[in-house]
């Protein structure tokens, strides 16, 4: 067990729709990452969050947003669902996002679109 | 931007066997390097990480040295168990603008599966 806790573990919805995805990190860890897994592009960076801040952005859509609340959990709101956003997300949490310091991921969110 | 390159197999190998999976990456700076794996149905677990050049990492019998010159990290293992089936990945860590924001960048992953 990580420590790192996601929820839902399966959710299945409808093109067109929108979803939470909700990531509680590991206790004291301030940096929240998220990523998305699927078959043909493996894993992808989304978004970094850090002690409430947005840090850094990869190829995260426009339909697609996130956010780091005080308590320091995460979500990662996905919108205008589309067949191909179907994947496994993950978020993963590190202490200081420093360089040496290994992320460590939640067992992910697998989404299925409709 | 910087990126990892890893063999993307699959790998099948008999149980005892050696394991090499490839990994090379591009990168400006002086990025820490990690193998991470993934068993079924589970998330990514940190296997072993490289923070500096001819560093080795080393964790449950598998290793990988940090090789700058060849800008290489692959990873070896002498004698595979069929509980090491996974798919492992290879990752740098680069930075961002600003700090506190180094994220993971990952390769493809290589499924490895371990015959008895």
């Amino acid at each position: 067990d990580s420590g790192v806790t996601q929820t839902p573990k399966h959710l299945i919805t409808a093109t067109g729709q929108r979803v939470t995805l909700r990531c509680s990190p590991r206790s004291g860890d301030l940096s929240v990452y998220w990523y998305q897994q699927s078959l043909d592009q493996g894993l992808q960076f989304l978004i970094q969050y850090y002690n409430g801040e947005e840090r850094a952005k990869g190829n995260i859509l426009e339909r697609f947003s996130a956010q780091q609340f005080p308590d320091l959990h995460s979500e990662l709101n996905l919108s205008s669902l589309e067949l191909g956003d179907s994947a496994l997300y993950f978020c993963a949490s590190s202490p200081t996002g420093q360089q040496n310091t290994e992320a460590f991921f939640g067992q992910g969110t697998r989404l299925t679109v409709v | 931007g910087n990126s990892v390159t890893q063999m993307e197999g699959p790998v099948t190998l008999s149980e005892e066997a050696f394991l090499t999976i490839n990994c090379t990456y591009t990168a400006t700076g002086y990025p820490s390097l990690f193998w991470y794996v993934q068993y079924p149905g589970e998330g990514l677990q940190l296997l072993l990480k490289a923070t500096k050049a001819d560093d080795k990492g080393s964790n449950k019998g598998f290793e990988a040295t940090y090789r700058k010159e060849t800008t290489s990290f692959h990873l070896e293992k002498g004698s595979v168990q069929v509980s090491d089936s996974a798919v492992y990945f290879c990752a740098l860590s680069d930075r961002g603008s600003g700090g506190s924001n180094y994220k993971l960048t990952f390769g493809k992953g290589t499924l490895l599966t371990v015959n008895p």
